[in-house]
């Protein structure tokens, strides 16, 4: 079956650190992949993509990694701040299909 | 046009009762999706169009469950004889059609909240 996992349900680290999330798919050929960060009571808001022919993409303090013979991205945000706070979506969309699917996010908790 | 918007912003209704849901898409984007989202859970898909076409629908869409378009602008979504299991956050997303068509990046709403008695 078809699953998108995202690394564990809440991640708590410390300021100044970088949080590190990871997103594993199974039975997917994406053509590219998509991070969102969602606040609570709010929609998903866009952050990076990063195509199938990509491995590395950075804007700021993010970086996103996309392994198509591990299924795997790895998220980064470096120098984290509270305000990083939040959920973190991966999401993924095949080549001939419409729909995007999620992940179910790791809420990351940034500590002070 | 400073986003995507939805409304209402919190909706709660009795079990069997219909209920409607608006979402007006960021003005040039031609395509328009349907999401569920449940606590603890990611943005499920539901429908997507193109223009005033629908042209894709989940399984999860159940009969009771139907969407429209109907100039290409705005989109409804409307769910009959609600039942608790509709209880969720339904999120309205749009984008433009990329002309490569190879990706696109979507921009969501800030969501309904429905709970259902």
């Amino acid at each position: 079956s078809q699953k998108i996992e995202q690394n564990s349900e809440a991640l708590n680290i410390q300021e100044g650190k970088t949080a590190t999330l990871t997103c594993n798919y199974t039975n997917y050929s994406p053509a590219y992949l998509q991070w969102y960060r969602q606040d609570p009571g709010r929609g998903p808001v866009f952050l990076l993509l990063i195509r199938e022919n990509e491995k590395e993409k950075r804007k700021e303090r993010l970086k996103v990694t996309f392994d198509t013979t591990l299924k795997q991205s790895l998220f980064h945000i470096t120098a984290s701040q509270p305000a990083d706070s939040a959920t973190y979506l991966c999401a993924l969309r095949e080549n001939n299909n419409n729909d995007m699917r999620f992940g179910a996010g790791t809420r990351l908790t940034v500590k002070p | 046009d400073t986003g995507v918007s939805q409304d209402p912003r919190h909706k709660i209704t009795k079990r069997g009762q219909n209920v409607t849901f608006r979402c007006d898409p960021i003005s040039e984007h031609n395509r328009l999706y349907w999401y569920r989202q449940t606590l603890g859970q990611g943005p499920e898909f539901l429908t997507y169009f193109q223009n005033e076409a629908q042209l894709e629908k989940s399984r999860l869409l159940s009969d009771r469950f139907s969407a429209e378009r109907p100039k290409g602008s705005f989109s409804t979504l409307e769910i009959q004889r609600t039942e608790q299991g509709d209880s969720a956050m339904y999120l309205c997303a749009s984008s433009l059609e990329s002309p490569a068509g190879a990706w696109e990046t979507q921009y969501f709403g800030p969501g309904t909240r429905l709970l259902v008695l």
